[in-house]
């Protein structure tokens, strides 16, 4: 039982354009979501999070949208650079921003290749 | 450096030979997790400490696997009598709240 999934496996982005990547959940208990980058060999690395009372989440170049009656969240890169290039897992998590982030459910993760 | 650490990197191992990996996270925090992931997915939630307490265990962990925290400080993971299935890599990470902070991994290669 996938409660959160990353349809799409691979995306491929121009240097300079916008990358979007999508992430679906089941679980209506879920009330925080975070992004995280993946490089090769190294361990995930914390982007962006976003709480179940907002809809939008703005940190520079990232933001995460999440639309809970569609149960959808999108992670919005603008502009994208080479060095974006990477896997990027979703998460989510019950609690909230205090007890949240204990027991993450992650998604399978989608590889975005930049290309100059 | 004062990120998550995991040590080894990298382990190879015959199947049924037991492993131990460990973790020393960031100091002031006083939550520790153990993930699994393998090949194509993400990261699976194995168990998690509140100081020395291990206060929940996913179904993921079998008897053949044990963790301790017992100061409060660093974090053991053991897994006992390997399997090819155990093959992964292992990841530590603590939190503040409202963000989990990962290490970079123990890779498990069980032959």
């Amino acid at each position: 039982d996938q409660q959160v999934k990353q349809n799409s496996p691979s995306l491929s982005v121009q240097e300079g354009r916008i990358s979007i990547l999508n992430c679906d959940y089941t679980n209506s208990m879920f009330d925080y979501f975070l992004w995280y980058k993946k490089y090769p060999a190294e361990g995930p690395t914390f982007l962006i999070s976003i709480s179940s009372i907002k809809d939008k989440n703005e940190d520079g170049r990232f933001t995460v949208f999440l639309n809970k009656s569609a149960k959808h969240l999108s992670l919005h890169i603008v502009p994208s650079q080479p060095g974006d290039s990477a896997v990027y897992f979703c998460a989510a998590s019950v609690g909230g921003i205090i007890q949240g982030a204990q027991k993450l459910v992650f998604g399978q993760g989608t590889r975005l290749t930049i290309n100059p | 450096d004062t990120g998550v650490s995991q040590d080894p990197r990298h382990k190879i191992t015959k199947r049924g030979q037991n492993v131990t990996f460990r973790c020393d996270p960031i100091s002031e925090h006083n939550r520790l997790y153990w993930y699994r992931q393998t090949l194509g997915q993400g990261p699976e939630f194995l168990t998690y400490f509140q100081n020395e307490a291990q206060l929940e265990k996913s179904r993921l962990l079998s008897d053949r696997f044990s963790a301790e925290r017992p100061k409060g400080s660093f974090s053991t993971l053991e897994i006992q009598r390997t399997e090819q299935g155990d093959s992964a890599m292992y990841l530590c990470a603590s939190s503040r709240p409202g963000e989990l902070f990962f290490g970079e991994g123990s890779r498990l290669t069980v032959l």
